[in-house]
């Protein structure tokens, strides 16, 4: 069975950092790209963060760039995101997730088949 | 980045009754080397991370019933549910993943009238 396992989320004061981590089991973890998305309380999905299957290539949605870093261990078969200079806006329930591998070509462009659990992060003094 | 965005944001349904969502993207997610839409459905329950439903616009996941159905292309989608069920009551959400810069819908909350 496919898993992912998300974890590190606290509560933690703006300005300060925080590094999340991803677990996974239960597939070939170097031959797919992954993905952080959050959710904040109430409202919608926000892609946050995407990472090549060897770590080479890494995307970010505008609104984190410069403040958080994905990277993965494919030894561990782990998947982490270091985010700092936290905001209150960053608050949210954080999901890791696995691209399908059905990209038909068009390399990279994958939905996304398996999501964890998610965990939760709370940026408040 | 495309600006992904649905109607209606709630929709009350009867049970057995059809439910459908759109989707509108703010430019084309189809690729022209291989004719797919690279557009996704997904479901959200409470409490519940989010669940694959249909991607390439209109490709069925594994074991999702066929009530559900995919449709559109290039900047017009649509979610069709042919018949209702209790279990269907969620949150739905469409996505492109044409561009590296992946985004959501704002999602459409559904429900049973």
């Amino acid at each position: 069975e496919v898993q992912l396992v998300e974890s590190g989320g606290v509560v933690v004061q703006p300005g300060g950092s925080l590094r999340l981590s991803c677990a996974t089991s239960g597939f070939t973890f170097y031959d797919f790209a992954m993905h952080w998305v959050r959710q904040a309380p109430g409202k919608g999905l926000e892609w946050v963060s995407r990472i090549s299957w060897n770590g080479v290539n890494t995307y970010y949605a505008d609104s984190v760039k410069g403040r958080f870093t994905i990277s993965r261990d494919n030894s561990k078969n782990s998947l982490y995101l270091q985010m700092n200079s936290l905001r209150a806006e960053d608050t949210a329930l954080y999901y890791c997730a696995k691209d399908d591998g059905r990209s038909a070509g068009f390399h990279g462009h994958d939905a996304f088949d398996v999501w964890g659990q998610g965990t939760t992060v709370t940026v408040s003094s | 980045d495309i600006v992904m965005t649905q109607s209606p944001d709630s929709l009350a349904v009867s049970l057995g009754e059809r439910a459908t969502i759109n989707c509108k993207s703010s430019q084309s997610v189809l690729y022209s080397s291989n004719n797919k839409n690279y557009l996704a459905w997904y479901q959200q329950k409470p409490g519940q991370p989010p669940k694959l439903l249909i991607y390439w616009a209109s490709t069925r996941e594994f074991g999702v019933p066929d009530r559900f159905s995919g449709s559109g292309s290039g900047t017009d989608f649509t979610l069709t549910i042919s018949s209702l069920q209790a279990e269907d009551v969620a949150v739905y959400y469409c996505q492109q993943y044409y561009s590296d810069s992946r985004t959501f819908g704002q999602g459409t909350k559904l429900e049973i009238k």
